[in-house]
């Protein structure tokens, strides 16, 4: 799972998409935030193009899946609160198969 | 209520000893699996061992193993022998049936030192 780009800063208002892809024809793609103490809540999910769903933390975002091997992430107009590292990760079915992730992107709003 | 919860933020272990590194989750849920993941410094996230509802067996895997009590809703990961690579946060994490199991839910995480 590749994920693009490492580092971003970007100003209050602005937007941005975070970049995610993956090599293994699987059908599930998330995106989750790490936070200090938090762990990781889930934003988004999806499976195949077919289904976005939303997580946990929705507010702020909004995702499109326009190729199975793509998930992307879409901060509108950033806000402090949207500091964070924002891992992507993959899965190809449920039940006891185990998420694959991505290295993460560290966003800092200011 | 918290779905999953580690109350252990932080802790010291000497190398060559064991840790355990507590999870406890709350579900009404029959059919769920429980997760545990590391993360290294360098930020990526390790799967390290899963453990069904309906497993009769704790799982393992090499120096991990689960301590997995129904009853109690705890999935406790035991790592033995410990290694200074196995300092890393560590994460316990739920995957519910039903509708919900389209994700898995995290808990804070546990940060673990190794001492040499």
């Amino acid at each position: 799972v590749t994920q693009t780009p490492k580092f971003r800063v970007l100003k209050t208002g602005q937007s941005m998409t975070l970049l995610c892809a993956q090599d293994m024809n699987h059908e599930y793609m998330y995106w989750y935030r790490q936070d200090p103490g938090l762990g990781l809540r889930l934003i988004y999910f999806s499976y195949d193009v077919k289904m976005k769903e939303k997580g946990d933390i929705p507010e702020g975002y909004s995702v499109s899946r326009e190729k199975k091997e793509r998930f992307s992430l879409i901060l509108e107009s950033a806000s402090t609160n949207q500091t964070s590292m924002y891992l992507c990760a993959s899965s190809p079915r449920l039940g006891d198969s185990p998420l694959h992730f991505g290295n993460g992107t560290r966003l800092t709003v200011t | 209520a918290q779905k999953i919860t580690q109350t252990q933020p932080g802790m010291f272990v000497q190398e060559k000893e064991a840790v355990t590194l507590d999870c406890t989750y709350d579900t009404s849920d029959q059919s769920y699996g429980l997760f545990w993941y590391k993360q290294p410094s360098s930020g990526e996230m390790i799967f390290l061992i899963y453990q069904g509802s309906y497993d009769e067996q704790n799982a393992t895997e090499g120096r991990y193993s689960l301590n997995f009590q129904k009853a109690r809703k705890s999935a406790n990961l035991v790592i033995s022998a410990s290694q200074l690579g196995d300092s890393a946060m560590y994460f316990c994490a739920m995957r519910e049936g039903g509708a919900a199991g389209n994700k898995l839910t995290f808990g804070g995480g546990t940060r673990v030192l190794v001492k040499p």
